[in-house]
């Protein structure tokens, strides 16, 4: 079976650090990979997906199929980038099967 | 353009009882999911359903049902409650069946004593 594993509960970073959020995956074929995000009394929402390798809020995250990684990266934490953040995967395009999530990280930037 | 929207937003039932959790899909939405987040836990997977059919289970006993109606709302029905099914129970709608365009509800929290 999949399994996504964030290895950070909690990552604290100061304002204007670069942050990098880990997140590996096990899975045998080809999935999709997706970063969510759920600010405080916020909805969880999508950020990015690795297959649109676009840049949302600054962030960026790329696939490593050798190292089965999809690590979410930002050069320069802002403070509303407080937030918790998830990892999760699709096995199939369309996902009828769902989306398998990893426990999140709770992302802190302190000024 | 209204989003997903879910009820009760609070639910405390008791060991053994049945509990019906509803959720509104966002306009022009077909599909539902619907996940169960533990405290400390990630949302894992119950089912979705697709013009009122299932489309897709996780790994939930019989006991976790679903519905769609016509209009694309949808109703998570858990019957025989476990402790353990106390959690956040989150819905999320789509145009069709893709994660990749869902948008999630603000949950429901069920309490089992």
């Amino acid at each position: 079976a999949q399994r996504v594993t964030q290895p950070e509960k909690l990552l604290s970073v100061f304002k204007g650090a670069p942050v990098e959020l880990k997140c590996n995956y096990s899975y045998s074929g080809s999935p999709e990979l997706f970063w969510y995000v759920q600010y405080s009394r916020q909805r969880l929402q999508l950020l990015l997906r690795h297959i649109s390798r676009e840049s949302i809020k600054g962030f960026t995250a790329d696939l490593n199929k050798g190292e089965t990684s999809f690590h979410l990266k930002k050069p320069f934490a802002q403070e509303e980038d407080s937030a918790m953040y998830y990892c999760a995967l699709s096995r199939i395009r369309g996902g009828a099967d769902g989306l398998t999530f990893g426990k999140g990280t709770h992302l802190i930037i302190q000024p | 353009e209204t989003g997903v929207t879910q009820s009760p937003t609070h639910l405390i039932k008791t060991r053994g009882q049945q509990v019906t959790l509803r959720c509104s899909s966002q306009s022009g939405h077909n599909t539902v999911s619907w996940y169960q987040q533990a405290l400390g836990q990630g949302p894992q997977f119950i089912f979705q359903y697709y013009r009122e059919e299932e489309n897709g289970r996780g790994n939930f006993p019989p006991r976790f049902s679903g519905l769609q109606f016509p209009n694309y709302s949808s109703e998570l029905n858990v019957n025989a409650l476990e402790l353990d099914d106390s959690a956040l129970y989150l819905c999320a709608s789509s145009l069709a069946p893709r994660v990749d365009e869902q948008f999630f509800g603000p949950g429901t929290r069920l309490t089992v004593l």
